[in-house]
């Protein structure tokens, strides 16, 4: 199993560009969701989706969007990026019923000039 | 709310000494509990977890045991080594979240020395 997997592990855009986070996952997971990680801030929930067809927002979803249209892909788009979007990208995945832990990607490192 | 405080960093040790990573939650009822591990420019790997009070999540010689009567969920390893050098996240989920979000302490930085 490639567990959960993401692209471009790095990027560059800038301001007012947009752009799709990819992140797949191989293990038959429900549950996905997207954290983003900033010094100081640790991780924050930004949207998740408890199966597909099915997303939710998270504690800071604004500035991005996210569908799941097969239980492997969950797709992360920024619609026009801001430096404040400037971050870490990771996506989780988990199985349903406990003990509940998430399984991370490699994450994406952006930077928005 | 739901929070986790992890002791702040950075901590530096020599080789072989003994570590402790101090974990303590607040939330209701009982939550499950972990702690992950980011190695410098990758993504966090699950290192070991605790379901219910008194359980005790082990793994690579790391050990944290769920204390419900203290709140906590202690990282602690015997004999550390140089490749041990990364942040440590304590985490907590509750099966009753209706976002399944993982709260996270804001990180402990370990550096071991040879």
């Amino acid at each position: 199993n490639a567990g959960v997997t993401q692209t471009p592990k790095f990027q560059v855009l800038k301001t007012g560009q947009s752009m799709t986070l990819q992140c797949a996952q191989d293990m038959n997971h429900e549950y996905m969701s997207w954290y983003r990680q900033d010094p100081g801030m640790g991780l924050r929930l930004i949207h998740y989706s408890v199966g597909a067809g099915i997303t939710d927002q998270g504690e800071v979803p604004n500035g991005y969007n996210v569908s799941r249209s097969t239980t492997e892909d969950f797709p992360l788009r920024l619609l026009s990026a801001a430096p404040s979007q400037t971050s870490v990208y990771f996506c989780a995945s988990r199985m349903d019923g406990p003990p509940y832990e998430q399984y991370f990607g490699p994450g994406t490192r952006l930077t928005v000039t | 709310g739901d929070s986790v405080t992890q002791m702040e960093g950075p901590v530096t040790l020599s080789e072989e000494a003994f570590l402790t990573i101090n974990c303590t939650y607040t939330a209701t009822g009982y939550p499950s509990l972990f702690w992950y591990v980011q190695y410098p420019g990758e993504g966090l790997q699950l290192l070991l977890k605790a379901t219910k009070a008194d359980d005790k999540g082990s793994n690579k010689g790391f050990e944290a045991t769920y204390r419900k009567e203290t709140t906590s969920f202690h990282l602690e390893k015997g004999s550390v080594q140089v490749s041990d050098s990364a942040v440590y996240f304590c985490a907590l989920t509750r099966r009753s979240s209706n976002t399944g979000k993982l709260i996270f302490g804001q990180g402990t930085t370990l550096q071991v020395k040879p």
